[in-house]
């Protein structure tokens, strides 16, 4: 089965510029989530969609960050403006179901895209 | 506060020892348990969980533990490979508003050597 697609991989951005980011997550996959590594860190979850609809997005910087999953499948991330500390892999997952204390999830990432911003 | 902690410092073993790795965590009542595996460039690659009323869950050469009360998991990877040589990730779930979501601890380094 195909993986988690991400693009672009790289992404070289000035300061205060916009950028996005897509990924189209493996089929049938109902969650969709986006996490943002710092170098020397552990991915911290900016937003997470249950089909289309968000159900927790309490980490992401809404005054700069946007996200947005279309009819439940594609998703889309977008920085307008970017700031340096923004600099970062940006890694989309998915996982089949994530309802239920006690439901399994696996979660299954793609390669990441590295933006840094200078 | 909410804190999950790994080793932050690299974990060096030589081929065919059994490597330790530790999560601690404070403040936190997750679900279930997960290690992953982060090669460089890549995403993490899941490898094992293990929920709350489990002690421990084995697979192939992997084998973990979780101890709710000391708030703790133990990973270990016997007979060790420079293969297995990654950045291996605990994450928690936590259960809140109908959904479980991951929260990530740092990651501890492991280097094989020959």
């Amino acid at each position: 089965e195909a993986g988690v697609a991400q693009s672009p991989r790289y992404k070289i951005i000035e300061k205060r510029q916009s950028v996005a980011f897509w990924c189209n997550p493996i089929s049938g996959h109902a969650t969709l989530y986006w996490y943002q590594q710092i170098l020397g860190q552990g991915p911290k979850l900016l937003i997470q969609f249950q089909n289309n609809g968000v159900v927790d997005d309490s980490q992401l910087p809404k005054d700069r960050f946007s996200a947005e999953r279309l009819k439940g499948v594609d998703s889309t991330l977008k920085i307008q403006p970017a700031k340096l500390e923004d600099s970062a892999v940006y890694l989309c997952a998915s996982s089949l179901r994530s309802t239920a204390r006690s439901s399994y999830n696996e979660q299954f990432f793609g390669p990441g895209t590295r933006l840094t911003v200078l | 506060s909410q804190k999950i902690e790994q080793n932050s410092e690299a974990l060096n073993i030589q081929e065919g020892k059994t490597a330790t790795l530790t999560c601690n965590y404070t403040n936190y009542s997750p679900a279930y348990l997960q290690w992953y595996r982060q090669d460089p460039g890549r995403g993490p690659v899941f490898l094992l969980l293990i929920r709350e009323n489990e002690k421990e869950k084995r697979k192939e050469r992997l084998k973990v533990t979780f101890d709710t009360t000391l708030k703790q998991s133990l990973f270990h990877i016997t007979a060790s490979q420079p293969a297995d040589s990654a950045t291996y990730l605990c994450a928690l779930a936590l259960y809140s508003g109908g959904y479980n979501k991951l929260i990530f601890g740092a990651g501890t380094r492991l280097a094989v050597h020959p």
